[in-house]
């Protein structure tokens, strides 16, 4: 049974950079799939951050490109999430999740996710 | 960018069928998934790839997807069903969810 857990600081100052990890249970990195970020702020809806391959190829959402950072250590078994520069409005709820993307018939959706992990922003 | 439009909200009578639409420019030509919502708790897959359930999601759900709506049907609608539910496409390398719509039963 594939689990994941994320983990990391619930609290963080403005401009600082939030940083989480996601433990990965019952399934190697290494093995396949994609493997990413989505965050809900209070309230409302999903946004994905970004994805990761075990080969270290990524996909980012073009509105936090600039400010994000997803990396993978197979050795662990996890990836994490940098985001710099924070903000209030980056207050949310992230989850991690497995991701399943196929090329050829072009999709890409999440079939499993950990529980989330809530972040606030404030000074 | 690409737009998923979602209604806010849909209301079902209790035992009845509840459909939610997922509209987007040709929606028809990619693959739709759906995730189901209950508060304080993680998103699950109910519907991947337009009409696909995965192991463990009743046969109630049920999706289909044409021209330039999606649908999710709840038939049978139970109590437990009442959550906000996402669609979801993969477009231009990006994912992209739908606003999200909040399901009622009555």
């Amino acid at each position: 049974q594939v689990q994941l857990q994320e983990s990391g600081p619930g609290l963080v100052k403005p401009s600082e950079t939030l940083s989480l990890t996601c433990a990965v249970s019952g399934y190697s990195i290494s093995s396949g799939y994609y493997w990413g970020w989505i965050r809900q702020p209070p309230g409302k809806g999903l946004e994905w951050i970004g994805s990761i391959y075990h080969s270290g190829s990524t996909y980012y959402n073009p509105s936090l490109k600039s400010r994000v950072t997803i990396s993978v250590d197979t050795s662990k078994n996890q990836f994490s999430l940098k985001l710099s520069s924070v903000t209030a409005a980056d207050t949310a709820v992230y989850y991690c999740a497995r991701g399943d993307w196929n090329d050829r018939y072009y999709y890409y959706y999440m079939d499993v996710w950990g529980k989330g992990t809530t972040v606030t922003v404030s000074s | 960018s690409y737009e998923l439009t979602q209604p806010l909200s849909v209301s079902v009578a209790l035992g009845q069928t509840a459909r939610i639409t997922c509209g987007g420019n040709n929606i028809g030509s990619k693959n739709v998934h759906w995730y189901q919502q209950k508060p304080g708790q993680a998103p699950v897959l109910v519907i991947y790839r337009d009409s696909n359930r995965p192991s463990g999601i009743p046969e109630r759900f049920s999706g289909s997807n044409s021209g330039n709506t999606a649908t999710l049907t709840i038939s049978r609608a139970q109590a437990g069903d009442e959550a906000d539910y996402y669609c979801q496409v993969w477009d231009s390398s990006h994912v992209v969810f739908g606003g999200g719509t909040k399901l009622t039963v009555l």
